[in-house]
């Protein structure tokens, strides 16, 4: 059970095109899904917290008009990489999560990423 | 800011000894505490967490150690064997933003040799 999927497991797009990810929550209702980016070497970074029905949440430092995130149901969220350039490339990893209580220290089941290259 | 760390980037280890991964995290108010292991082009593998009313909880082969007091993490593998290979990832739950956030240390990588 938790099984999260993510569509495509990569992508190579041009520069100044717009790339979409897909995370899906195969088994399970999520609540909130997250959206990470990992650069080679390096750890998981968050991007943005999401909610079914509602705008998301950035972190510090994330654009929001160039990562657009769409939140539509409880088992779909899909970022899209705006007018993408080669800084973008990256590994993008998806998480999500279910409010056992209060929505309190619940775990994240991840995704497999999706390796974006940006040429 | 928050931040979680950890002390060692690499750890060679022999087939069948034992590994300790740590982990140093800043962030006193946090509550939750998972390991997670990835491999190679895949997403994050749940381990093992703790909550931290506690100081130690065991799995299978695997033992995760808190220490409040000093801030640290362990993450402990017993007879370490060829497919444990791979970055190990502590993160921490902070207790502000109403979600389960998670913050993510630097990872490090355990090669186990023949």
């Amino acid at each position: 059970g938790a099984v999260v999927s993510q569509h495509p497991s990569r992508v190579i797009c041009k520069s100044g095109t717009s790339v979409k990810i897909e995370c899906r929550s195969l088994d399970f209702q999520a609540t909130t899904m997250f959206w990470y980016r990992q650069f080679p070497k390096k750890s998981l970074m968050l991007m943005a917290t999401s909610n079914e029905g509602s705008k998301a949440t950035y972190e510090q430092g994330v654009e929001k008009d160039k990562f657009l995130i769409n939140h539509a149901s409880l088992t779909l969220s899909t970022l899209t990489v705006t007018s993408a350039h080669p800084e973008d490339s990256s590994f993008y990893i998806c998480s999500a999560s279910v409010a056992w209580a209060a929505g309190r220290s619940n775990e994240q089941f991840f995704g497999p990423g999706t390796r974006l290259t940006v040429l | 800011g928050e931040s979680v760390g950890l002390h060692l980037p690499t750890l060679s280890v022999q087939e069948g000894d034992n590994s300790i991964i740590n982990c140093a995290y800043s962030n006193s108010a946090s509550d939750y505490f998972i390991w997670y292991k990835q491999e190679s082009g895949k997403g994050p593998q749940f381990i093992i967490d703790i909550r931290s009313n506690m100081d130690k909880r065991q799995g299978q082969r695997v033992t995760v150690l808190l220490n409040k007091t000093v801030k640290h993490l362990s993450l402990q593998i017993a007879a370490t064997q060829p497919g444990d290979s791979a970055v190990y990832f502590c993160a921490e739950n902070p207790l502000s933003g109403g979600y389960n956030k998670l913050i993510f240390g630097a990872g490090t990588r355990l090669a186990v040799h023949p």
